[in-house]
């Protein structure tokens, strides 16, 4: 899998937009991008995911450059219960088998009230 | 509530003891997989299973043994373990060949003494 790189933290007001990035230069044709975060001792928890195309669910939005070289995500309206760590993650989609998730270190955003 | 539980949820034993963590999962998926958070490192993939099969095995110590005795459970089988396997080890589960999306438990705190 290609590895992306983050910002280690980000700080957001309540109620703003929160727009995290991540970079993933080296990212295959046949991989897309997945995004998950942690709540603070809590096991993480899947967002969004999209190969080139914009994508938008009830949780966030993601936002996939044209270059497929970097992305962002977007969390339109931040609450505090948005507080974790941000994972941005590239991997094959394929149709079979199983394999684990590779996790980086991540974005630690704070929600400021 | 994300259909996967995992018990127990705290958990301290000596050097020489042999304990268990339980998995299950609520979702009808098909592959399970075991990770361990350590202190301020990322979350590592320990194994895999699909389908009931090991498919992976990251050169985790043999001190921990996973079974998965049908696609709703899995167990990790933990015997003299050393104070550096104190962690936070979580279970997660996925539907291959329809979805990549993972779906975790909220994890084990393990206290090795």
């Amino acid at each position: 899998d290609a590895k992306t790189t983050q910002p280690p933290s980000m700080d957001c007001a309540e109620g703003r937009a929160a727009n995290l990035p991540c970079n993933h230069s080296t990212i295959s044709g046949n991989e897309y991008v997945y995004w998950y975060r942690q709540i603070h001792s809590q096991g993480p928890q899947y967002i969004i995911h999209g190969l080139k195309n914009n994508e938008t669910n009830e949780m966030a939005s993601l936002i996939i450059t044209e270059d497929r070289k970097s992305s962002t995500l977007i969390l339109p309206h931040a609450t505090l219960r948005d507080t974790a760590v941000y994972y941005c993650i590239v991997r094959v989609n394929s149709g079979g088998g199983a394999d684990g998730l590779t996790f980086g270190k991540g974005t630690h955003l704070i929600i400021q009230p | 509530e994300t259909g996967v539980t995992q018990t127990p949820r705290h958990l301290v034993m000596g050097m020489t003891n042999k304990k268990s963590l339980k998995c299950e999962q609520h979702l009808g998926h098909n592959a399970m997989y075991w990770y361990k958070q350590s202190a301020k490192k990322p979350l590592e993939l320990m194994f895999v299973y699909s389908l009931e099969e090991r498919v992976e095995n990251n050169s985790v110590p043999s001190r921990f043994s996973p079974e998965c005795p049908n696609s709703s459970h899995l167990f990790l089988h933990l015997h003299t373990l050393q104070p550096e396997d104190s962690a936070l080890y979580l279970c997660a589960s996925s539907q291959e060949l329809v979805g990549r999306e993972q779906f975790f438990g909220p994890g084990t705190r393990l206290t090795v003494l």
